[in-house]
C-alpha cells in the first residue's frame, strides 16, 4: 500500500476557488477510487475508476470532478459547487474491481 | 443498498483486556467483510478479512467471527496493547472485495481506547 500518493497533504482553499488533489499509484492496479471522511461518518464513496478513460459516480458525487486519463493517476477535483467542502480525502486502489482495496495516506483539505 | 451498523462507537478497555466490535449488514448478498485500522490522521489498513464461506478467521491477537444467519460479524482483539488504540471501521460488500459502487459499504467506525 505504500504505492499510492496523495498530495498535498494539507491543503487551504478559499469560498469559490476549484481545487485539484492529486493521487498517484504504482502498483498497476485497475480501479481507483475517491472518499471522504468526516467525524462520525465513516468512509463515503466520491468516485470511482475500473479501468483507465471510464469512471462512475459514488454515493456522494454532488460538487466533485475526476478524470482517469491515464492507469496510474485518478485526481480529484473539488468544485465551487460543493457545499462543506473540509474534509479529509483518501484515495485508493485495488488490482480489479473484485480485489482487496488499499488507501494512501490521505489529503486534508480546509475551506477558508 | 447494502447497510452496515458498527457498536460501539467508542470502546475503552485496560491494556491486556480484550475487546470486541460488532457490526450488522442488511444485504444477505454481502460475501466479502474486511477490517480496516486507521490511526490518527493516517491511511485505513487492512488488519483482517473474511470471506462467509468461513466461520471465523484468526490472525495472531486479531479475529474475526461471521453469522450469515443473523446478518452479523465482529472483531475481536485479545491481549489488548497501546499500539492498538485506533478508529476501526468494518466493512461489508456483495461483489468481492471491490470498493466501488454497491461494492464496499463502511460502518461508522469504532475509537478504541488503550487504557494504560
Amino acid at each position: 500500500d505504500g504505492g499510492i500518493t496523495q498530495s498535498p497533504k494539507y491543503l487551504f482553499r478559499k469560498e469559490g476557488q476549484n481545487v485539484t488533489l492529486s493521487c498517484e499509484q504504482n502498483l498497476n492496479h485497475d480501479a481507483m477510487y475517491w472518499y471522504r471522511q468526516d467525524p462520525g461518518q465513516g468512509l463515503r464513496l466520491i468516485y470511482y475508476s475500473q479501468i483507465v478513460n471510464d469512471f462512475q459516480k459514488g454515493d456522494i458525487a454532488e460538487g466533485y470532478s475526476v478524470s482517469r486519463e491515464k492507469k496510474e493517476s485518478f485526481p480529484l477535483t473539488v468544485t465551487s459547487a460543493q457545499k462543506n467542502p473540509t474534509a479529509f480525502y483518501l484515495c485508493a486502489s485495488s488490482r480489479s474491481f473484485w480485489d482487496t482495496i488499499y488507501f494512501g495516506e490521505g489529503s486534508w483539505l480546509t475551506v477558508v | 443498498g447494502e447497510n452496515v451498523e458498527q457498536h460501539p462507537s467508542t470502546l475503552s478497555v485496560q491494556e491486556g483486556d480484550s475487546a470486541v466490535i460488532k457490526c450488522t449488514y442488511s444485504d444477505s448478498a454481502s460475501n466479502y467483510f474486511p477490517w480496516y485500522k486507521q490511526e490518527l490522521g493516517k491511511r485505513p489498513q487492512l488488519i483482517i478479512d473474511i470471506r462467509s464461506n468461513v466461520g471465523e478467521k484468526k490472525d495472531q491477537r486479531i479475529a474475526v467471527t461471521l453469522n450469515k444467519t443473523a446478518k452479523h460479524f465482529s472483531l475481536h482483539i485479545t491481549e489488548t496493547q497501546p499500539e492498538d488504540s485506533a478508529v476501526y471501521f468494518c466493512a461489508a460488500s456483495p461483489l468481492g472485495s471491490g470498493g466501488g459502487a454497491d461494492g464496499l459499504t463502511f460502518g461508522k467506525g469504532t475509537h478504541l481506547i488503550i487504557q494504560p
